[in-house]
Parts: C-alpha cells; sequence; structure tokens
C-alpha cells in the first residue's frame, strides 16, 4: 500500500504553461506539506495544511495556488511555469501540526520547464 | 548563514566501517532533530527523531544530539552497500522542518 502518492512523477513542460500535481496520503493523517527539492538536494518547505486550512504559506511566488479538497488530497498549481521552477516537488504528510517532526514523504514530482 | 549546516560530502567508506554524520544549527529553540535518508530518485525516508538532547539506537543506527553545542550526528555502525544515499537531517520550527543540504554517503563493498 503507498502510504503517500504523487501524480505525475514526471513532468515537461514549457515556460508559460500551467500546471498541476496531486497528492494523496492514505494514511489518516491532519497535516499535509509541499516542498521544494532543488538541484543541489537542499529541501525547502513551501505550504502546509491542516485539515484543509492553510498554516504555512513560505515566501513562495503567487503563481504556486496550493488547495486541499479534503484531508487526504493536497493539490499543488503552477502557473506562468518559469525555467527557475526546474526542480523536484514533494508531498509529505504527519499525523497531525504537533507531530511535524514524523513527516512521510511521497517519492516526489520531477518538473522539468523548458 | 544557514539555520542549519551540514556537509554535503560525499563520503567514501568501505563496507563494514562505522559512519559519522553531522548536522550543527544556530537556532536554539529547536526541540526535535531527525535523520532521513534518500535514495537516488526517491523520496526522504524517515530513519530517527530525538527529541531534546541525548542519544536513541535503532539497530545499526545512533542518533546524538548536543544542544549546548549545537550539534547534532548519525552514526551507522557495520556500514553496507545498502546504507549508500544522501542523509538530511532536519530540526523542527513552529510546525516546520528545516532540512540541511544532504551528505552523500558512498559504501563500498
Amino acid at each position: 500500500d503507498t502510504a503517500v502518492s504523487q501524480t505525475p512523477k514526471y513532468l515537461v513542460t514549457q515556460m508559460g504553461n500551467d500546471k498541476s500535481i496531486k497528492c494523496e496520503q492514505n494514511l489518516g493523517h491532519d497535516t499535509m506539506y509541499w516542498y521544494k527539492q532543488d538541484s543541489k538536494k537542499f529541501l525547502k518547505i513551501m505550504f502546509s495544511y491542516n485539515n484543509k486550512e492553510l498554516i504555512i504559506n513560505e515566501t513562495v511566488p503567487n503563481r504556486f495556488s496550493p488547495k486541499s479538497p479534503d484531508k487526504a488530497h493536497l493539490n499543488l498549481h503552477i502557473n506562468s511555469l518559469e525555467l527557475g521552477d526546474s526542480a523536484v516537488y514533494f508531498c509529505a504528510s504527519s499525523q497531525d501540526l504537533a507531530e511535524a517532526y514524523e513527516q512521510y514523504f511521497g517519492p516526489g514530482t520531477r518538473l522539468t520547464v523548458t | 548563514q544557514k539555520e542549519v549546516e551540514q556537509d554535503p560530502g560525499p563520503l567514501s567508506v568501505p563496507e563494514g566501517a562505522i559512519v559519522s554524520l553531522n548536522c550543527t544549527y544556530s537556532n536554539s529553540a529547536f526541540q526535535y532533530f531527525m535523520w532521513y535518508r534518500q535514495y537516488s530518485r526517491k523520496g526522504p525516508e524517515l530513519l530517527m527523531y530525538t527529541y531534546s538532547s541525548g542519544n536513541k539506537e535503532d539497530g545499526r543506527f545512533t542518533a546524538q544530539v548536543d544542544k549546548s553545542s549545537k550539534y547534532i550526528s548519525l552514526f551507522i555502525r557495520d556500514s553496507q552497500p545498502s546504507d549508500s544515499a544522501t542523509y538530511l537531517c532536519a530540526m523542527d520550527s513552529s510546525y516546520k522542518l528545516i532540512f540541511g543540504s544532504g551528505t552523500r554517503l558512498l559504501v563500498r563493498p
């Protein structure tokens, strides 16, 4: 059973396009996160949601908009893609906010913007 | 200065060696200290976490936290080729994790 899943696994697109990445967790967790990992493997949080409510919104361009239709899903929509958006995007979840120290990550979505 | 500093490596050791991975940090408010393992083209996987100072052991892995020095370590005993991966330290801050940049470990057969 896959705990945290993401689709698609790979995404290649051109500058200026709009794309979405989907994340689902079947762990029954309340809190979900989006991270960006750059080419140097540096992993940085972008957003977190707790029970569908936005908790953390780091200094991320407005072109990135997360949406949580329910506790088990957290999607990421990116408008007007730029070259600098190329990275691996990871979704993660934790039981709740207080247990943010125990997060489970998805397999990642490798986004390439040409 | 980054909040969490980690030597990027790579660190190459022979099979069976004891491996020591380290991170330093600047924020004394951190309470939980985590180690994640990330295989190539995979998501990070939580190895273990420690609350406050002290040691924690899980099989071949031992995590140490020294809050007075703002220094954490992960020791791997009897290292195996399957331990070859990038190891990321992380610390909690206001319900979010701050990661080090990761140390790439290669265990040679």
